[in-house]
């Protein structure tokens, strides 16, 4: 069974770029959530998706972020206009049940 | 609000020794989850054990297991026979119904084996 896989692995970006990050959830699993590190801090939740619906979206930090999920499987998360302070490492996780998220390798950003 | 607090930020231990990693959360819900994840530097998550908060009963896993002090809020990682393959960072999470299932994380521990 394939894992949850994301890409790019790692982004290099100016500030005010736009990049988008891709997430493919294991195959079968409803929940998809988003997740940064940003340096030196701990990880944050962003959003959960149920299927292709937002269930929760109270981490996302400001409308420079958006995130969707096509059809309810992949999904993806643009920032736009990308800020230094977005530099981070971002981990996208999919479950079946709420309490066993798997993980992707995550995607490191940097804006420059 | 629920916070978790991991207040080693690097520790180090003698392969095939023992070490306990250190987790402490706030939360004024009876109803929540607890883990243990490892990113080793290949960056990803691995999910290392899982506690129910309402089980009195510590879980373990192979040479992982917790010591889960409910009322002081205490859940440490002890790892056993520790090999070079422990070698990771390792982070506390909690998670709730309340907390729309979102995981909350410690700050993590950088674990070192010595061999």
């Amino acid at each position: 069974e394939a894992g949850v896989t994301q890409f790019p692995s790692h982004s290099v970006i100016e500030k005010g770029q736009t990049v988008t990050l891709r997430c493919d959830p294991i195959s079968g699993h409803d929940n998809l959530y988003w997740y940064r590190r940003v340096m030196g801090k701990e990880i944050k939740f962003l959003l959960h998706f149920v299927k292709e619906s937002k269930q929760d979206e109270s981490g996302m930090p400001n409308n420079r972020f958006l995130a969707e999920r096509t059809g309810g499987t992949y999904s993806t998360l643009k920032v736009q206009p990308a800020e230094l302070e977005d530099s981070g490492v971002y981990f996208c996780a999919s479950s079946q049940t709420y309490y066993e998220q798997y993980f992707g390798p995550g995607t490191r950003l940097t804006v420059t | 609000a629920q916070t978790v607090t991991q207040s080693q930020p690097e520790m180090s231990v003698q392969e095939a020794e023992t070490v306990t990693l250190s987790c402490t959360y706030d939360t004024s819900e009876s109803d929540y989850y607890l883990f243990w994840y490892k990113q080793p530097p290949s960056r990803q998550m691995i999910l290392v054990i899982r506690q129910e908060a309402y089980k009195q009963q510590n879980a373990t896993e192979n040479r992982f297991s917790v010591n889960f002090q409910k009322a002081a809020k205490s859940f440490s990682l002890k790892i056993s026979d520790s090999q070079l393959g422990d070698a990771a960072m390792y982070f506390c999470a909690y998670m709730s119904p309340e907390s729309n299932y979102q995981l909350i994380w410690g700050a993590g521990t950088k674990l070192i084996i010595k061999p």
